[in-house]
Parts: structure tokens; sequence; C-alpha cells
């Protein structure tokens, strides 16, 4: 059974630029996750998405984005890129939105904004 | 506000020791408590999850343990090896699917 899948691994990008980072989940999950991860900081809460519909966002201005399709395949948007942004996007996938639910990760997208 | 706190933040142990990580939390309502690890440019991976009833849980070597009244949870690893090398998470769920996260411990095992 294929895990998450995210790309790209690594991206380059200038500030004011936008960005845009693909998550695939386990066949069959249908809750997604993401966060930002910086050096020396905790995972930091993005949005979760499930069924389409977002269902929870943390506190990123709306310069951040995020859209799930009907196959559950997750995509999340940066626009205005700033260099603070530069960071590990991780993605998480759960079979469903149950408190006890196992989430797997991805291996993430190092994005440096230069 | 919502706060999970471990220590050390780093630890650096010999081959075939043992250690103990700790995270105590505030988070309220208390749904359960994960143990990640993480090595180095990868996801995390989960070690263990434990909800309010459960005070201890192993995984292979990884033992973690759960006091829900004073808010403490450690994970102890008994006979390091080189590939425990890692950051070691702790994350707590409150009611509304939200996880928590802790800093992390970076954990070396040295030969």
């Amino acid at each position: 059974k294929a895990g998450v899948t995210q790309t790209p691994r690594y991206l380059i990008k200038t500030r004011g630029q936008q960005v845009t980072l693909s998550c695939s989940p386990i066949s069959g999950h249908r809750s997604v996750s993401w966060y930002q991860q910086t050096p020396g900081q905790g995972l930091q809460f993005l949005f979760e998405y499930f069924s389409e519909t977002q269902r929870n966002k943390g506190n990123f201005p709306g310069r951040f984005s995020g859209r799930q399709f009907s196959n559950s395949r997750s995509e999340m948007n940066v626009s205005t890129l700033e260099l603070g942004d530069s960071a590990l996007y991780l993605c998480a996938s759960s079979l469903y939105r149950g408190q006890d639910t196992e989430a797997f990760f991805g291996q993430g997208t190092r994005l440096t904004v230069v | 506000k919502n706060q999970v706190e471990q220590s050390p933040q780093s630890l650096i142990i010999l081959e075939g020791k043992n250690c103990t990580l700790q995270c105590n939390y505030t988070v309220s309502p208390f749904s359960n408590l994960r143990w990640y690890k993480q090595d180095t440019g990868r996801g995390p991976v989960s070690l263990t999850i434990m909800t309010f009833s459960e005070n201890t849980k192993s995984n292979g070597r990884y033992t973690a343990t759960l006091d829900a009244d004073t808010k403490q949870s450690s994970l102890h690893i008994t006979a390091s090896q080189l590939s425990d090398s890692a950051s070691y998470i702790c994350v707590v769920s409150d009611s509304n699917y939200q996880l928590i996260w802790g800093a992390g411990t970076k954990l070396i095992i040295k030969p």
C-alpha cells in the first residue's frame, strides 16, 4: 500500500511569487492535514480537509490556502511568498476524523524562499 | 492556552543505554496523547497513541506512560540503538480534532 506522497520534494522560490504543493493521501484515507515545520519549532497546524471541506484552520494569514479534491488529493497554495515562509511543509492523511485515528505523514516539501 | 512542553530539548547518550523523555501538557479538553519519531528531513512516524484511561503503552523498545491527573507523559527507550537518533515529538489531541505539537526532543545516540 503506497504511503502519503508529497510533491515536489524540494522547491526554491523568490519573494513575492506563489507556490502550490500537492499531497496524495493513502488510498481510502479521506482526511488530509497540512503542517509547517521550521527549525527549532514544533509543527504548526495549517488546515485540515475532510470530504473536500475545510474542517479546521490554524492561525496563519490568508496567503495560505488549500483545497481537497473528490479523490481526497489535496493542494496547498501560498501566495506572495515571504522569506519567513521557508520551511518543511508536511501533509498527513487519516482514514477518518475520529479523535483516535492515526495520522500518517508524507516526506514533506522543503520550500526555500530567496 | 493549550500547550505541550517537552524536556530535555536535546539529549546525547551512548548506544545500549536507556533514556526517558518528558512531556507536560495543558491541553483541555484532552482526547489522546501521541508520541512520534521524526528522522531528519522526513515526516513523523507514530510510535504510540494513548487515551485518557491508558497509563502505559509499549511499542517494541519504546514505552510511553501517561498520568492524566498531573498532565504528564514520558517516553522510555530501552537499550538504545544508533537508529534511535531522531527527534521525538509529543502531541496532544483535543476534542475538536486539533493536534497540539510539542517542539520535540532531539536524541543523539553515540556508538
